[in-house]
């Protein structure tokens, strides 16, 4: 079965320093991807970065980069020059399912960026 | 270059009533989810379609939760005889295919059933 695990229920970090996000995950499934979505207060959710199982390099965006460590099931955000408009929950998503078709969340991180 | 729709954006329902939940695909997209949002919780899948069929509804609860994805027009949740348990957010994605492509999603709709 498929699992997310997110173990940092809230975190806080000044503005401008980096800050990492945990993210381990179960399956069994040979092929697999990994995403994180942002959702602020607002409530809608926006995507931020993928990385497949089969990728050789971390994947990164702008800011956000993913440490994708395949041995340890980890797929933790890296968040740099952390900015006030980063304060949201950020969700680590699983695609698994039949023929890859649904998402398995982890419950969240609350990140705080403090002035 | 719109998102994905989802109206209505909050809905208040008494127990029993039914509750009708909208939502329209970005244009292209033939894929449809519905994910589920308790308070201080992740988003749970709940049913998988595309165009006039139901693709996988495993995590749809059994009784009272129905979807569908008519040829024409949006995605339809319907929840029958609603109940304080209900109250959550249900959240609409899209995508353009399945396995790597990323799922859009939209804002949701709050549920609130008094």
């Amino acid at each position: 079965a498929q699992k997310i695990t997110q173990t940092q229920p809230g975190m806080f970090v000044q503005e401008k320093e980096a800050v990492t996000l945990d993210c381990t995950y179960d399956t069994s499934d040979p092929s697999y991807g990994l995403f994180w979505y942002k959702q602020p207060s607002s409530g809608e959710m926006i995507f931020l970065i993928y990385q497949g199982s089969y990728d050789q390099q971390n994947a990164t965006e702008g800011r956000y980069s993913l440490n994708f460590q395949k041995a340890r099931k980890s797929a933790n955000l890296v968040i740099s020059a952390s900015q006030l408009g980063d304060s949201a929950m950020y969700f680590c998503a699983m695609r698994g399912g039949q023929a890859g078709n649904q998402f398995y969340f982890g419950t969240g991180t609350s990140l705080t960026v403090i002035p | 270059n719109a998102g994905v729709m989802q109206n209505p954006r909050h809905l208040v329902r008494r127990r029993g009533q039914e509750a009708r939940l909208r939502c329209s695909p970005v244009k292209g997209h033939s894929h449809v989810y519905w994910y589920r949002q308790l308070p201080e919780e992740g988003l749970k899948f709940m049913v998988y379609l595309q165009k006039e069929n139901i693709i996988d509804e495993s995590g749809m609860p059994k009784e009272r939760f129905s979807a569908e994805f008519p040829k024409e027009g949006p995605s339809i949740l319907r929840i029958q005889q609603v109940v304080r348990g209900d109250s959550a957010a249900y959240f609409c994605a899209s995508s353009y295919g399945t396995g790597a492509y990323e799922q859009y999603f939209g804002p949701g709709t709050r549920l609130t059933v008094t």
